[in-house]
């Protein structure tokens, strides 16, 4: 049973594009959604997360945007660069009483952009 | 800052053949982690241990044991290793309370089981 399901798999754009990842997620005890992004050859580095107390973060040019009701969480990166191209993984967990944090993952998308 | 350190990088075992990956973090960090990294399967907990002291099964234990040497070591061992365990292996540690939950991954290591 898949907790997390992430969409698309692949992603193309163009520079100066907005990127669009999205998550949807079944368990609503989840409380914690982080965005990890790995570059080739390295491991996931945390990109920016969200609590369900809030309907959107923005980091720079990342935002999250959260729907409690729908269970579903987004990644929108705007102008996307170049070195942006890697691989996203949406993320959830219950941090239940403030301890382990452990998360379940989505399957990745991998992003490109073209110069 | 060395942050979180695994070894070996790359490793070619036979089917049959044993080892140990090899983890340590030096950010004081309670909680440790595996993970497996397989294309279109996203990053799945073998094991994880929580605090010193104590390891409890991820999604996918089968065919792996741990051992949570001390705060800072959490190993990874395949007694028997398969071809279904070729994979890209990555261990990762967090605070157990407090802070932002933020999980701190090794560089990972890269097993191939012929």
């Amino acid at each position: 049973q898949q907790q997390v399901k992430q969409s698309p798999q692949s992603l193309i754009v163009q520079k100066g594009g907005i990127s669009i990842i999205n998550c949807a997620y079944e368990n609503t005890a989840f409380d914690y959604f982080p965005w990890y992004q790995q570059f080739p050859g390295k491991g996931p580095a945390l990109l920016i997360a969200i609590r369900p107390d809030v309907s959107e973060k923005k980091e720079g040019r990342f935002t999250i945007s959260f729907n409690k009701s729908a269970k579903q969480f987004s990644l929108h990166i705007m102008d996307s660069q170049p070195g942006d191209s890697a691989t996203y993984f949406c993320a959830a967990s219950m941090s239940s009483g403030g301890s382990n944090y452990k998360l379940t993952f989505g399957k990745g998308t991998l992003l490109t952009v073209n110069p | 800052n060395a942050g979180v350190t695994q070894t070996p990088k790359f490793q070619v075992l036979k089917t049959g053949q044993s080892m140990t990956l090899q983890c340590a973090q030096d950010m004081n960090h309670n909680s440790m982690y595996w993970y497996r990294q397989d294309p279109g399967m996203g990053l799945r907990l073998i094991y994880y241990s929580a605090s010193e002291g104590t390891t409890d099964k991820g999604e996918v234990p089968n065919g792996y044991n741990v051992s949570r040497l001390n705060k800072r070591e959490f190993s990874l061992r395949l007694e028997s290793a398969a071809p279904s365990q070729t994979s890209v292996y990555f261990c990762a540690s967090s605070y157990l309370t407090g802070g932002t939950g933020e999980l701190f991954f090794g560089e990972g290591s890269r097993l191939t089981v012929l």
